[in-house]
């Protein structure tokens, strides 16, 4: 049973232009939401994260946008850069019943960007 | 300060045999997280240590188990191999374990089951 769902497995986008990376999640308990990027051969690094109480946060050229009623998150990264090229990870949270949390991630969607 | 180590990197073993691996969180996090990396399903989640104590587990079989000794260091077992427990093992630690203190990853070990 996937909660978190990023329904496109690859994603190619030219450098300058804007990507955006989408995600789904089933599970209406999740309350925090986040980006890992992940490049060969290293650990998925944390990118930018939103909470449940809002619908925008920006870092940068990176903007992630939820969409609570469609249960839907998209990361937008504007321009894009040869060095954005990696696997993105959407993941989600909520609280349990110990008041900590586990990280449920999607599937993964390999960006690449063309110079 | 030092990054998440993880060791071995690779590992190759065979249908039926027991693996240890092992993480080595930052200097002063107390929570290591275990994910299992495939493709076509992403990370799932295995367990979370805090203090010794696993706090969280995912849908996994009894083979896997973990421990967690007091400087925080980690290991995950994985016992009577089959040929789909071959993955990307990666663990994660953090300050203690809410994911609004980021979490941060290993390189992970890359188990082979021939």
């Amino acid at each position: 049973d996937q909660q978190v769902k990023q329904n496109s497995p690859s994603l190619s986008v030219q450098e300058g232009r804007i990507s955006i990376l989408n995600c789904d999640y089933t599970n209406s308990m999740f309350d925090y939401f986040l980006w890992y990027k992940k490049y060969p051969a290293e650990g998925p690094t944390f990118l930018i994260s939103i909470s449940s109480i809002k619908d925008k946060n920006e870092d940068g050229r990176f903007t992630v946008f939820l969409n609570k009623s469609a249960k839907h998150l998209s990361l937008h990264i504007v321009p894009s850069q040869p060095g954005d090229s990696a696997v993105y990870f959407c993941a989600a949270s909520a609280e349990s019943n110990f008041g900590n949390e586990k990280l449920t991630f999607g599937t993964g969607t390999r960006l690449t960007i063309i110079p | 300060k030092a990054g998440v180590t993880q060791t071995p990197r690779y590992l190759i073993k065979t249908r039926g045999q027991q693996v240890t691996l092992s993480c080595s969180p930052i200097s002063g996090h107390r929570s290591v997280s275990w994910y299992q990396q495939t493709p076509g399903q992403g990370l799932q989640f295995l367990f979370e240590y805090f203090s010794e104590t696993q706090r969280n587990k995912g849908n996994f079989p009894g083979r896997f188990s973990g421990r967690q000794f007091s400087n925080s260091r980690s290991e995950m077992n994985v016992s009577t191999l089959e040929l789909g427990d071959s993955a990307l093992y990666l663990c994660a630690s953090s300050w203690n374990g809410n994911p609004y203190n980021e979490q941060f990853f290993g390189p992970g070990t890359r188990l082979t089951v021939l």
